[in-house]
């Protein structure tokens, strides 16, 4: 079945320094990859897309890798800062849509 | 300008009542899904809608669930017959169509006793 892993031990890193959070999938082709930010007690905010044939996307401190041999997404934070503290979810959806399929998702913590 | 909405914010039910949950979305967000979020995990995909008619009604776990959207905006995710385990926090999203970014609501937490 399809699945998405994504580290589930708490990342704590120190402000200034740049966060790395991995997202690896199993038996699926997706033709999208997105990252979300969510906050406790509300709902993913969109934060990248990344289509099956971009290698890389970048927004402000923000960067995506998408490697489809590897099955893997790397999600970078540079210069992080406290703020940036909350849980990043990976999502894949397939060709003609539909259904998107998240994983677990990754708490990050940026100490001051 | 208006996000997703979604009312209630919470829902408190006793086991083997029925609850409706709704859903608006962006106007003109043709896309809409249903997921269900427990603590600690990521949101679970249920049904998802293109315009007024369910594309993809793959994650529905039983047909206790049941889901409507029709005219194309609004939608209402009901479920008959609750049991404890349905208990979870149910978030609406909406894109302008699959492939987008989707554009989720604050969520409905229904708790079941």
């Amino acid at each position: 079945s399809q699945k998405i892993e994504q580290n589930s031990e708490a990342l704590n890193i120190q402000e200034g320094k740049t966060a790395t959070l991995t997202c690896n999938y199993t038996n699926y082709s997706p033709a999208y990859l997105q990252w979300y930010r969510q906050d406790p007690g509300r709902g993913p905010v969109f934060l990248l897309l990344i289509r099956e044939n971009e290698k890389e996307k970048r927004k402000e401190r923000l960067k995506v890798t998408f490697d489809t041999t590897l099955k893997q997404s790397l999600f970078h934070i540079t210069a992080s800062q406290p703020a940036d503290s909350a849980t990043y979810l990976c999502a894949l959806e397939g060709t003609g849509g539909f259904k998107t399929i998240f994983g677990a998702g990754t708490r990050l913590f940026v100490k001051a | 300008g208006a996000g997703v909405s979604q009312t209630p914010s919470n829902k408190v039910t006793e086991k083997g009542k029925y609850v409706e949950l709704r859903c608006d979305p962006i106007s003109g967000h043709t896309a809409l899904y249903w997921y269900r979020q427990s603590l600690g995990q990521g949101p679970e995909f249920l049904i998802y809608f293109q315009g007024t008619g369910a594309a993809d009604d793959s994650g529905l776990p039983n047909d206790r669930f049941f889901a409507v959207r029709p005219e194309g905006s609004v939608s209402t995710l009901k479920i008959q017959r609750t049991e404890r385990g349905d208990s979870a926090v149910y978030l609406c999203a909406s894109s302008l169509k699959d492939g987008n970014e989707q554009f989720f609501g604050p969520g409905t937490r229904l708790t079941v006793l």
